[in-house]
């Protein structure tokens, strides 16, 4: 089944403690991204990956880090978590360049 | 700088009433236009595009939008609200040089009341 799979799906965790959330997609795409959701905000970029070792910011990107080692693989990286991530995050993949995303499930993060 | 705007962060529709959705987009060019749709813990699914073939797209679930570029307006419409239709929608409008990163509107939440 083609899918975007994300994990963890929920986690909480402290000020400062690193965490990854990581993002696989079985689909060959090329293109894949990270949102986070807020309420009354919509969903806005984080970062984005043209192809594998090419990333590149989106509108909030203070904050986080992502890596594209291999084309099937999108993690994102919170190296100091702060409680103004607390949100939840949606990892999303492309195989055209025509706006057509398939996303995860979602990934709720709790920052205390 | 794209942006979209969606007037109203709720909407309610008895079930068999019209759905029309708002979007308004700021663009200095013909964009690509979308809705997606969120069903409660999951995940956005697209429910139709813009891309300038036709004014009126048809989308999945009897869905279909109108682009009236003289009121930079997209707005989702469905001619009857069937409960599973309950969701949360967010239309999207892409940035010109990389399609695929989209900005999306604040979302308006349809709920469909028996």
């Amino acid at each position: 089944e083609a899918q975007v799979t994300q994990n963890p799906r929920y986690l909480i965790t402290v000020t400062g403690k690193k965490l990854t959330v990581t993002c696989s997609q079985n689909m060959n795409h090329e293109y894949m991204s990270w949102y986070r959701q807020d309420p009354g905000l919509g969903l806005r970029q984080i970062y984005y990956s043209m192809n594998v070792e090419v990333t590149d910011k989106g509108d909030v990107p203070e904050g986080y880090k992502v890596s594209r080692k291999e084309k099937r693989n999108f993690p994102l990286i919170l190296e100091s978590p702060s409680p103004n991530q607390t949100s939840l995050y949606f990892c999303a993949s492309s195989l055209s360049n025509t706006g057509e995303l398939f996303f995860g499930e979602g990934s709720r993060l709790t920052v205390l | 700088a794209q942006s979209v705007t969606q007037l109203g962060s709720h909407v309610s529709v008895s079930e068999g009433a019209l759905v029309l959705l708002r979007c308004n987009y700021s663009s200095s060019v013909p964009p690509y236009l979308f809705w997606y749709v969120q069903y409660p813990n999951q995940g956005l699914q697209l429910l139709l595009k813009y891309t300038s073939a036709a004014t009126l797209v048809k989308g999945i679930n009897g869905f279909e939008a109108e682009f009236k570029k003289s009121e930079t307006s997209f707005h989702l419409t469905k001619p009857s609200a069937h409960m599973s239709d309950a969701a949360e929608y967010f239309c999207a409008v892409s940035e010109g040089e990389v399609p695929n990163n989209l900005f999306f509107g604040t979302g308006t939440r349809l709920t469909v009341i028996p």
